[in-house]
């Protein structure tokens, strides 16, 4: 089966700093897609950043961005000037074939402690 | 643009009973998914349309769960009957070209069979 996996089950950090969250993903396929998602306690599902695995350049989006290692089909989130807010689950994500649906790995809860 | 609506938000319900979860995607979105995501694991992939027709159920248990999206808009996941194992959230989530701009989830509906 082809996987996503988040060796990260929970992680802290001090408001201000910086987190890395690590994700890695197993694939047969050139093309495809990889998502970082949030999901606060409403259970709302939100996109925090976007990668295309053609592209070489690592997505940024503000406060948050990833090294993206295709060869290695390492994907990992960082945070940085960590914020309250920002405690959640997230959660690795890729697309999986012509159909686009979705694959998720098993989260890693993040706890911003003031 | 008005989110994905999910209803409702809560359900307990008793083993063997039926229940049903609506969903309305965000407008212009052809593809409609319905995800499972059991206590403490990531999302699972139960049944995908596009428009109004079904693209991937092979995860779908077809013995008890079934969905219908007629009109290609909004969608009705039933299951019937239930087991102490269907307790999780059901996700709803919506995408204007298989994925290639991002996917947006609704809030969910927790369901809790006793």
């Amino acid at each position: 089966a082809q996987t996503v996996t988040q060796s990260q089950p929970e992680m802290s950090v001090q408001e201000a700093e910086t987190v890395t969250l690590s994700c890695t993903y197993d694939t047969s396929e050139s093309d495809y897609y990889l998502f970082w998602y949030k999901q606060p306690p409403s259970r709302q599902m939100i996109l925090v950043i976007r990668q295309e695995a053609y592209k070489q350049q690592n997505a940024t989006e503000n406060r948050f961005s990833v090294n993206f290692q295709k060869a290695a089909k390492s994907f990992s989130l960082k945070i940085s000037d960590s914020q309250l807010g920002d405690a959640a689950m997230y959660f690795c994500v890729r697309s999986q074939g012509g159909s686009e649906k979705l694959v998720f790995g098993k989260g890693t809860k993040l706890t911003v402690n003031p | 643009e008005a989110g994905v609506a999910q209803s409702p938000r809560y359900k307990i319900i008793e083993k063997r009973q039926s229940v049903a979860f609506w969903c309305n995607p965000i407008s212009g979105h052809a593809t409609l998914y319905w995800y499972q995501q059991i206590l403490g694991q990531g999302p699972k992939l139960l049944i995908q349309f596009q428009n109004n027709g079904v693209v991937d159920d092979s995860q779908l248990p077809k013995d008890r769960f079934s969905a219908e999206r007629l009109k290609g808009v909004d969608s009705t996941l039933k299951i019937q009957p239930a087991k102490l194992e269907d307790s999780a959230v059901y996700l709803c989530a919506s995408s204007f070209d298989r994925g290639n701009y991002g996917y947006t989830f609704g809030s969910g509906t927790r369901l809790t069979v006793v």
